[in-house]
């Protein structure tokens, strides 16, 4: 069973559209992180956000926890071909702050 | 830099095989991870490690072991490896966390392995 899903699973757009991507769970998570995966590389670290309703931007991108801690989401403003790669989002549900569940992965596309 | 680097890129084995996959990281991280990545599944935990010798299940270790011999390194072994292993493998590390607050996990590159 996976505890974190992703929304859309895929999404190709054009430069400069804006864009949302949801990471939902049934569960509590003590703290969220997101990363981006471009081809051929590891995922990298976007953002950790720790406290219900946190908000945090990173330039364009926009990340929000939700109330409750059971989802967030990602908001990319006037998107860019170097935007391009798999978003995942990752919770830590045990508490401990060490072992992650991953989601499903958003595949984004960006052309000009 | 904190640098995670993995034995191979890609790897071709057949089913029966032993199979190693070696991460090796420079940063003096005390916790490391092994992943597999599938479409449209992300990133499933199979095994990590938050100490030399040290070891805990992750979601799915069926089929896998692991050997963490020196705190820099982190082997993931397929005891006899099988079609439905083909898969993308990632290896982590992060730091030991002290303010209850998860550090980055730095990933290697992955090794792309197929089993025929």
């Amino acid at each position: 069973t996976q505890l974190l899903e992703q929304s859309p699973q895929f999404l190709s757009i054009q430069e400069g559209e804006n864009l949302t991507v949801y990471c939902n769970s049934s569960s509590v998570f003590s703290s969220l992180q997101w990363y981006r995966q471009e081809p051929g590389e590891g995922p990298v670290l976007l953002v950790t956000v720790v406290t219900g309703g946190e908000v945090k931007k990173l330039k364009r991108l926009t990340f929000q926890f939700g109330d409750a801690r059971k989802d967030s989401s990602l908001h990319i403003t006037a998107a860019q071909p170097g935007d391009t790669g798999l978003y995942l989002c990752a919770g830590d549900q045990t508490g401990t702050a060490s072992k992650l569940t991953f989601g499903t992965g958003t595949r984004l596309q960006v052309t000009l | 830099d904190v640098k995670v680097t993995q034995s191979s890129r890609y790897l071709v084995k057949r089913t029966g095989e032993k199979v190693f996959l070696e991460c090796v990281q420079d940063m003096d991280h005390e916790n490391m991870f092994w992943y597999r990545q599938d479409p449209g599944l992300g990133l499933r935990l199979i095994y990590f490690s938050y100490d030399v010798k040290m070891k805990e299940k992750g979601d799915i270790p069926e089929g896998y072991s692991v050997s963490r011999e020196k705190k820099e390194r982190f082997s993931l072994i397929l005891e006899s490896a099988s079609t439905n292993q083909t898969s993308m493998y990632l290896c982590a590390s992060s730091p030991r966390v002290r303010r209850g607050v998860p550090d980055t996990q730095y990933f290697g590159p992955g090794t792309r392995l197929t089993v025929l």
